[in-house]
């Protein structure tokens, strides 16, 4: 199975702070990867798919870039609703496999 | 809009079969263009996905439970449905169902979840 490793595993950040998420995969999935963010209580949410394109109804202050092994999130400008835990997931093989989670926490 | 939820038992006994249903709502089954997918959240921990299923039946597995797991379709009834055997306490989690849309430029994204369920594996 193909093993993201997502870095770090929890930040602190203020409002206003640029912040960015890696996910390193354990051999190349071309752009196959998905970001999603969720919040305690609550279902996982799509941001980003193929990597870079953002899913409809989201903010234009998340992006993702990458391919192969290397893919980023990054957040523009945190706001207060963005804290939350952030999931990478390939779905280049079978099994499909997620990052541990990146926690975005207030300083 | 389209909307999932979970149903089943919130309680199920070591080594018995755990079973749940989504139910699809806004939309249908049927019309295509989607698979429909299992995950699961051990609880403070990150996510797991099982597989999904087509409407025309054909389902795929992470291979790591498939000899376990059972993924079916009912598009009578606008369901699709989970089957896990021989459950132990690893298997506690909160169990989400999910749609996969298939992305313009390749891939699989998870784009409508149910709000998830619990089940806890105990005697």
């Amino acid at each position: 199975a193909i093993q993201m490793t997502q870095f770090p595993s929890s930040l602190s950040a203020s409002v206003g702070d640029r912040v960015t998420i890696t996910c390193r995969a354990s051999q190349g999935i071309r752009s196959d990867l998905g970001w999603y963010q969720q919040k305690p209580g609550k279902a996982p949410k799509l941001l980003i798919y193929t990597a870079s394109s953002l899913q409809s109804g989201v903010p234009s202050r998340f992006s993702g870039s990458g391919s192969g092994t290397d893919f980023t999130l990054t957040i523009s400008s945190l706001q207060p609703e963005d804290f939350a835990t952030y999931y990478c997931l390939q779905d280049y093989n079978y099994p499909w496999t997620f990052g541990q989670g990146t926690k975005v926490e207030i300083k | 809009q389209v909307q999932l939820q979970e149903s089943g038992p919130g309680l199920v006994k070591p080594s018995q079969t755990l079973s749940l249903t989504c139910t699809v709502s806004g939309g249908s089954i049927s019309s295509g263009g989607y698979y429909w997918g299992w995950l699961r959240q051990p609880p403070g921990k990150g996510l797991e996905w099982f597989g999904y299923i087509y409407h025309t039946g054909t389902a795929y597995y992470n291979p790591s439970l498939e000899s376990l797991l059972t993924i079916s379709v009912d598009t009578s009834k606008n369901q699709f449905s989970l089957k896990l055997s021989s459950v132990t306490a690893a298997d506690t989690a909160l169990y989400y169902c999910a749609r996969v849309r298939v992305n313009p430029r390749g891939g699989h994204a998870f784009d409508i979840w149910g709000q998830g369920t619990m089940v806890t594996v105990s005697s």
